[in-house]
């Protein structure tokens, strides 16, 4: 079965600090990889999706993120976060289950990202 | 262009009453995904539903938790005699599913905060 690791579990930086948040997903086949956020209070948003082609892929707000096939990993990263980017980060794989022949969307725990002004 | 909607936003039961929480998809979605967050435990997949039918139903307790998602109408998750433990925010998300090999994103609602008393 598909897995997904965020190693960080709660990061806190300082404005204008520098960001990466590591992923990394447990499936052998053709993945599709996404990170969403999540503002307090809210729900899930999109950031960046990654389907095919440059492994390097830029998404909303400044964020990008690096597919590293042989690492099985897609790392976030931002080269100066801002207050408002404190929220919580999760990583996304979409794969094919094997037995079924359905896609289906496994997240990792998460990563709370907490900005310091 | 209404996204993913989810009634209620907040929902108090007492212990051994019935939860039933609702989610209409994106006009035009056919797949529906259910997730429930816990603190630190980031989303946990819950449940997959197409029009009419469980695709993957992995994630649900097999006891009290029911889902599905009519011809007509909204998804629908509905947990029976609630417990204490059933606290937690679900949330429901819905794709497209064009091509199984795209893995289209998923769009979230805003999440059904249950509080069981």
């Amino acid at each position: 079965a598909q897995s997904v690791s965020q190693h960080n579990h709660h990061v806190i930086l300082s404005e204008a600090a520098s960001l990466e948040l590591g992923c990394n997903y447990s499936y052998g086949g053709t993945v599709n990889l996404f990170w969403y956020v999540q503002y307090p209070g809210q729900h899930l948003q999109l950031l960046l999706k990654y389907f095919s082609g440059d492994p390097l892929v830029k998404g909303i707000k400044g964020f990008e993120a690096e597919f590293i096939k042989s690492k099985f990993s897609f790392n976030l990263r931002k080269p100066s976060v801002q207050w408002s980017d404190t929220a919580e980060y999760f990583c996304a794989v979409n794969a094919r289950v094997d037995s079924g022949g359905y896609q289906k969307v496994t997240f990792g725990t998460g990563t709370k990202l907490q900005v310091i002004p | 262009n209404a996204g993913v909607m989810q009634n209620p936003r907040h929902l108090v039961r007492r212990r051994g009453q019935e939860a039933r929480l609702r989610c209409s998809p994106v006009k035009g979605h056919s797949h529906v995904y259910w997730y429930r967050q816990l603190p630190e435990e980031g989303l946990k997949f819950m449940v997959y539903l197409q029009k009419e039918n469980i695709i993957d139903e992995s994630g649900m307790p097999k006891e009290r938790f029911s889902a599905e998602f009519p011809k007509e109408g909204p998804s629908i998750l509905r947990i029976q005699q609630v417990v204490r433990g059933d606290s937690a925010a679900y949330f429901c998300a819905s794709s497209p599913g064009i091509t199984a090999s795209r893995g289209s994103p998923l769009h979230f609602g805003n999440g059904t905060r249950l509080t069981v008393t």
